[in-house]
């Protein structure tokens, strides 16, 4: 069955950076495109990072564009997120989530940015 | 990017009485495929978000038929013929058409009176 289980998560201080990991299991990792998907607390989803299939078209979304970087290796399976520069509204649960209709979705990891 | 607005923000329902949530998009859902890539989500209280629609109709697995789709274009909606207790949470649309990226309603949360 499809599995995909995120990584990396805790508290940093404002400024700090992080290497989010979405282990993926269950299916062929290297022909799905996959997302990146945050809920800070209490409130929606937002797409913040999309890379395809291949590694090679990436999306980030402006509020994160020059700090966060999707990344993929098809021969560990896994999907990355590099969190750089965080700041206090990073703080969200990250979902890594398959495909562009997000068919499947991991259980999140939680990133708290404090001081 | 597409805007996704869904209404009701707050649904508060009756055990067992019908509920309905809708959701537009700033522009056509139409794929040049064919295909509308329109997606309800469902999340409980401290889970992950879970798919139970796509292509605006089409249940995934696992899914109670009591959960439909419906809509075309601009303008779609998810019903529950009968709400459960099971289904108290936040349901979001989201689209997948103009893509990158998925782009994600408010979300409607739903609750028992």
């Amino acid at each position: 069955q499809v599995q995909l289980v995120e990584s990396g998560g805790g508290v940093v201080q404002p400024g700090r950076s992080l290497r989010l990991s979405c282990a993926a299991s269950g299916f062929v990792f290297s022909t799905y495109a996959m997302s990146w998907v945050r809920q800070a607390p209490g409130k929606g989803l937002e797409c913040v990072a999309v890379i395809s299939y291949d590694g090679i078209n990436k999306y980030h979304a402006d509020s994160v564009k020059g700090r966060f970087t999707i990344s993929r290796d098809n021969s560990k399976d896994t999907l990355y997120l590099q969190v750089n520069s965080l700041r206090t509204e990073d703080t969200a649960v990250y979902y890594c989530a398959r495909d562009n209709n997000a068919d499947y979705w991991g259980q999140g990891t939680l990133v708290t940015v404090s001081s | 990017d597409v805007v996704m607005t869904q209404s009701p923000l707050s649904l508060p329902v009756t055990l067992g009485q019908p509920a309905s949530i809708s959701c537009r998009s700033s522009q056509s859902l139409v794929h040049s495929d064919g295909n509308t890539y329109l997606n309800w989500f469902q999340q409980r209280p401290g889970q992950s978000p879970r798919r139970l629609i796509y292509k605006v109709s089409n249940r995934d697995s696992g899914v109670p038929d009591r959960f439909s789709g419906s809509g075309s274009g601009t303008d779609f909606t998810l019903k529950i013929s009968r709400v459960e207790a099971e289904d108290v949470g936040v349901y979001y649309c989201m689209q997948g058409t103009h893509w990158p990226p998925g782009v994600f309603g408010q979300g409607t949360k739903v609750e028992i009176k």
